[in-house]
């Protein structure tokens, strides 16, 4: 089965403070995403990369920034988290046209 | 942005009860995913509907996906506990690089 891992299934931070998400599949697959999910606001695409070193930006990227440097792992960044940062965070992986395998998810508290 | 609304947002019905969810959008979709995620987990996916007036069956779901490609339903037979969670509905045009999510309906099945 495939798996997608994401590093905390919760996290707290300190508005301002530097904010790394990591997400690590198993499946060798190219493409990588950053989700929010929000009540009332649904899944909202933050980024997504479709191969090493490459990146697209989503919905809503303002605020964030992402890394590939392997293929298995894909990184969010808050570089100055906020309280409008305060989220669930879901990353997932899919190969080219195909269905997305989601991780848990990160629930992050900015204070 | 294509926007795609789920209908009802939350539902609450007990055990044995039939039920539909809608998916609808004034955009043409290449295909239709349905997503379901329980509590403190990612969405997983369900099934996929390519071809406009397709139905899918799971056991107790059954999907379609409208003749012009712009809605979805998914109907639920004798609806069970195990079935309780949060379907969410994504369409794509193209690729799965960017798939556009409902905001999701919460289902609650009363034992």
């Amino acid at each position: 089965d495939v798996k997608v891992t994401q590093s905390s299934r919760y996290l707290v931070k300190r508005t301002g403070e530097k904010v790394f998400l990591e997400c690590v599949q198993d499946m060798d697959h190219e493409n990588m995403f950053w989700y929010r999910q929000d009540p009332g606001l649904g899944l909202r695409l933050i980024y997504f990369s479709y191969d090493v070193k490459m990146k697209e930006k989503g919905d809503i990227p303002e605020g964030y920034s992402v890394s590939r440097e392997k293929k298995e792992r894909f990184s969010l960044i808050l570089e100055s988290a906020s309280t409008n940062q305060t989220s669930m965070y879901l990353c997932a992986s899919s190969l080219r046209d195909e269905k997305l395998f989601f991780g848990s998810g990160t629930q992050l508290s900015v204070l | 942005t294509q926007l795609l609304e789920q209908s009802p947002q939350f539902l609450s019905i007990q055990e044995g009860e039939n039920l539909t969810v809608y998916c609808n959008s004034s955009s043409v979709f290449s295909s239709l995913q349905w997503y379901r995620q329980e509590p403190g987990e990612g969405p997983v996916l369900l099934v996929t509907v390519v071809t406009g007036g397709e139905v899918k069956k799971l056991k107790r779901l059954t999907f379609q996906f409208g003749d012009a490609r712009k809605d979805s339903s998914l109907h639920i037979t004798a609806a069970q506990p195990g079935d309780t969670g949060l379907y969410l509905c994504a369409g794509a045009r193209g690729s799965n690089y960017k798939l556009t999510f409902g905001k999701g309906t919460l289902l609650t099945v009363n034992p």
